[in-house]
């Protein structure tokens, strides 16, 4: 069946420094989307790409769709304490099910 | 937004009791509504796809005797656990999408604990 990786599993960084998390699909994508889950929190969606070679900015974050819609990656400029979490990317394989497969998170933790 | 209600948020069970779940789309009709279960630092494992006014599709490996799964309404849908025992011990959560251009939106979870 279809798997999605995701690396790194934890980050550490230094308030101020950037983040980048990747995700690569063992098969193509109809599109994949990113959440972030905050400790003891529940998942939040953050974005939804769905084009080949897509990029989209939100503030400090920067989410990539590879051209082979396989890959995907959200970069997070100048991070901040409120970054924390666990970001998580979900690849929709198409279908009338809607049904996604998650990647298995980057502990994201941010150093004051 | 879309808003998805999960209730309880927490629970504690005594091994061999069930244990109902219910999630609830507030403002939108959810013919689908996905079951994930997560533990802790780990990713959701999907366990189910809710359908309404028909089965459930369970994930392999899910017993489906085990987490009874009814999709009643287009705005209901809930997780039995049947004889709960300490294994079961998990975060439950439900998600529904409103549309294929929207993100899903997940309940708050529920954490269940058996003893």
């Amino acid at each position: 069946g279809q798997q999605v990786m995701q690396i790194p599993q934890y980050q550490h960084v230094q308030e101020g420094e950037d983040f980048t998390t990747y995700c690569n699909s063992s098969t193509t994508l109809s599109n994949i989307q990113w959440y972030k889950q905050r400790p003891g929190g529940h998942p939040v969606f953050l974005i939804q790409l769905v084009k080949s070679g897509e990029v989209k900015k939100q503030k400090r974050l920067t989410f990539q769709f590879g051209e082979a819609k396989k890959n995907s990656s959200l970069h997070i400029t100048a991070t901040q304490t409120t970054d924390v979490g666990t970001y998580f990317c979900a690849g929709d394989s198409g279908g009338s099910n809607y049904k996604l497969t998650f990647g298995k998170g980057t502990l994201l933790t941010v150093n004051p | 937004g879309a808003v998805v209600s999960q209730h309880p948020s927490w629970v504690i069970c005594k091994s061999g009791t069930s244990v109902k779940i219910e999630c609830r789309s507030l403002d939108f009709q959810a013919t689908t509504m996905f079951w994930y279960r997560q533990f802790p630092k780990q990713s959701l494992m999907l366990m189910a796809t809710s359908n309404e006014g028909s089965k459930a599709t369970y994930e392999q490996g899910v017993e489906k005797d085990k987490f009874l799964i009814n999709h009643a309404s287009l705005t209901l849908s809930t997780l039995t656990v049947t004889s709960a025992h300490p294994e079961d011990s998990s975060f439950y959560i439900c998600s529904a999408r409103t549309g294929p251009n929207y993100g899903y939106t997940f309940g708050s979870g529920t954490r269940l604990t058996v003893v």
